[in-house]
């Protein structure tokens, strides 16, 4: 049990479609973040969250629109997205933003874009 | 611009001790970490080195050398749930954390 979870764990969706990602931490974490992860390629950062409000968005496409709405609630929103989009998206938690302290993560949503 | 290098791959046997390096470039220095990716699962937070020199923790030991932006993970008496891949971040001047790719430890009996 790491103390954040994910939901769905696994997705299919068509590029016409919409849904959404949810991500739960039960650590008392402040800041939390959306990541994607695609094959053999670096984690990238998404969206960053600090005591509930939106401090980075690292050049993400507008098909992808996050949401906190408390401190350990957080969600992704998917409209119209491209078979490209298909990825793990991690999200994660951390008792404050930019600092020394290690990241939680969740096991992630498996994303499959149709 | 900022990169990460860690091998793509690697396989050990059973029992043996591997190192997996990891070299950086970045806008600055505050931390690297080392984390355990198992497949289909979240990372896990292994290791963290922000001074110079060796951090020991059982099997599992991680090295860094600021001046040569330089780290290696070192897992000794390699047991088959080591398999996994193992990720390298530094976080930077910014404190944002710069990823590498991950290595895939592969062991074998």
């Amino acid at each position: 049990e790491t103390g954040v979870t994910q939901t769905p764990r696994h997705l299919v969706m068509g590029m016409t479609n919409k849904k959404s990602l949810k991500c739960e931490q039960h650590l008392g974490h402040n800041a939390m973040y959306w990541y994607k992860q695609s094959a053999k390629k670096p984690l990238e950062l998404m969206f960053v969250y600090s005591l509930e409000e939106r401090v980075e968005n690292n050049s993400v496409p507008s098909r992808f629109s996050p949401e906190c709405p408390n401190s350990s609630h957080l969600f992704l929103h998917l409209h119209t997205l491209q078979p490209e989009d298909s990825a793990l998206y991690l999200c994660a938690s951390s008792p404050v933003q930019d600092s020394s302290y290690e990241q939680y993560f969740g096991p992630g949503t498996r994303l499959t874009v149709t | 611009g900022q990169n990460i290098d860690q091998p793509t791959e690697m396989t050990a046997t059973e029992g043996a001790i591997v190192q997996i390096n990891c070299t950086y470039q970045t806008s600055g220095f505050n931390g690297l970490f080392w984390y355990q990716q198992h497949a289909g699962e979240a990372p896990t937070f292994l290791s963290y080195n922000v001074l110079d020199g060796l951090e020991e923790k059982g099997r599992f030991s991680s090295f860094l050398s600021r001046s040569k932006g330089y780290s290696y993970l070192l897992l000794k008496e390699l047991q088959m749930k080591d398999s996994a891949s193992y990720l390298c971040a530094v976080r930077d001047s910014n404190y944002q954390l710069i990823w590498g790719a991950g290595t895939k430890l592969i062991i074998k009996p």
